[in-house]
């Protein structure tokens, strides 16, 4: 079965400072990864997605992630954090092997100090 | 616009009563999920249809039921046999197989 970890609970920076959220999953064969933000009491948003080809994929808002199937991991990161950045933040993952589920971490809440 | 709608947005339910959540969506997708969340807990599924008239449990389908009988619709019954319903729901659909999942804005069900 696959399954997600994100290590941190919750994280606090600066605006303006680099940021990176980490993402380890399992699973046997090549997987679908994914990355949402959900602000309070809303939705989530597709933030980037990567199925294949190039390890590192943009997303929106100025956010990217780079897949190392080395080290199962698929950290989303962002070079420069404004303050509208805070909200929750998941990481998913999906396979064939499971119907396509989307299995999620329990999610890292992003503080931004001013 | 292209979206999905759940309604309503705050639900409260007494004791031993059933409730139905709606889940609506408009961008023609094959594949519609249910998912609940509890603070730290992340999202975890519920049930989800790939096809109208079909669907599958999740991982936590013990006191929830569910029908697909249109494509646009997958509406979501809490039964009095989920001891802790408390909880923010999400219903997210998508074009099916690997493809990303677009979110709804969420139900927030209170048992008083």
């Amino acid at each position: 079965a696959q399954s997600v970890t994100q290590p941190d609970i919750h994280i606090t920076v600066s605006e303006g400072a680099s940021l990176e959220l980490r993402c380890n999953y399992s699973y046997g064969a090549t997987p679908y990864l994914f990355w949402y933000v959900q602000s309070p009491g809303q939705g989530l948003q597709l933030l980037l997605k990567y199925f294949s080809g190039d390890t590192l994929v943009q997303g929106i808002k100025g956010f990217e992630a780079e897949f190392k199937r080395s080290q199962s991991s698929f950290n989303l990161r962002k070079p420069s954090v404004h303050w509208s950045d805070a909200a929750e933040y998941f990481c998913a993952v999906g396979a064939a092997g499971s119907n396509y589920k989307l299995t999620f971490g329990k999610g890292t809440l992003l503080t931004v100090n001013p | 616009d292209g979206g999905i709608t759940q309604s309503p947005k705050y639900l409260f339910r007494k004791e031993g009563q059933n409730v139905t959540l709606s889940c609506e969506q408009n961008l023609n997708h094959d594949a519609m999920y249910w998912y609940r969340q509890d603070p730290g807990q992340g999202l975890r599924l519920i049930y989800y249809s790939q096809i109208v008239n079909d669907f599958q449990k999740g991982d936590i389908a013990e006191g929830y039921s569910v029908s697909r009988e249109k494509k646009e619709s997958f509406p979501l019954t809490v039964t009095s046999a989920q001891k802790n319903p408390t909880a923010f729901y999400l219903c997210a659909s998508s074009l099916g197989g690997a493809r990303e999942a677009f979110f709804g804005q969420g139900t927030r069900l209170t048992v008083v």
